[in-house]
């Protein structure tokens, strides 16, 4: 069965730290790993990556992919307020195009 | 670009009552969009794929009768909730992707339905 999973589940801390969110998969026929924000709706998308090793970035957001390791991280730098929400990995299946979400980790950000 | 609208937003309504979710692709074509619900503080199930003027596909354990999916046009899906009941209350969120090979698939706002 096709899984994600994604750690922490819940992170809480203060303005301005570095975090790192980690993603693992095990994805039959893995096209693309995915990274999405979802705040109070739905979920907006950050990136898609489907090379190892080559660091996507955007702002202070960046998220790279180990085929390896079967796993991804999303950084942010310098966390603001509105960094906060819930980030959510998906692993993108080949043909079907279907998506296979993790549980999301749950990001606080503290003035 | 790649924006999809979901309406309405909200839906509130009597058990017994049918409701119909519409997704739109407002800026480019869709051939696929996907129906996904999401229960408080859980993560997306998907609960079936919804391809452009064929029938949907649905995943293990969603009643296709209960949910039926009607994709008429390369811009428009629709979902439509059967004899709503109290159980089928949830967030229902809609997503479509382009029809280039790798693309992510971009998600509409989504619906709360409530059934009283």
């Amino acid at each position: 069965e096709d899984k994600v999973v994604q750690s922490p589940l819940s992170l809480v801390v203060h303005e301005g730290d570095t975090v790192t969110l980690n993603c693992s998969y095990e994805v039959t026929n893995f096209r693309s790993l995915l990274w999405y924000k979802q705040e109070k709706k739905a979920p907006t998308f950050l990136f898609m990556l489907t090379s190892s090793g080559i660091e996507k970035k955007s702002g202070r957001l960046s998220s790279i992919l180990d085929k390896k390791e079967l796993s991804s991280i999303l950084n942010i730098t310098a966390t603001q307020t509105g960094d906060s929400a819930i980030y959510l990995c998906a692993g993108g299946i080949q043909g079907a195009q279907k998506l296979v979400f993790g549980q999301g980790t749950r990001l606080t950000i503290n003035p | 670009g790649a924006v999809v609208s979901q309406h309405p937003s909200r839906v509130i309504c009597k058990s017994g009552t049918s409701v119909k979710i519409e997704c739109r692709s407002l800026d480019f074509q869709a051939t696929t969009m996907f129906w996904y619900r999401q229960f408080p503080k859980q993560s997306l199930m998907l609960m079936a794929t919804s391809n452009e003027g064929s029938k949907a596909t649905y995943e293990q354990g969603v009643e296709k009768d209960k949910f039926l999916i009607n994709h008429a046009s390369l811009t428009l899906s629709t979902l439509t909730v059967t004899s709503a009941h109290p159980e089928d209350s949830s967030f229902y969120i809609c997503s479509a992707r382009g029809n280039r090979a790798v693309q992510p698939q971009h998600f509409g706002d989504g619906t709360r339905l409530s059934i009283l």
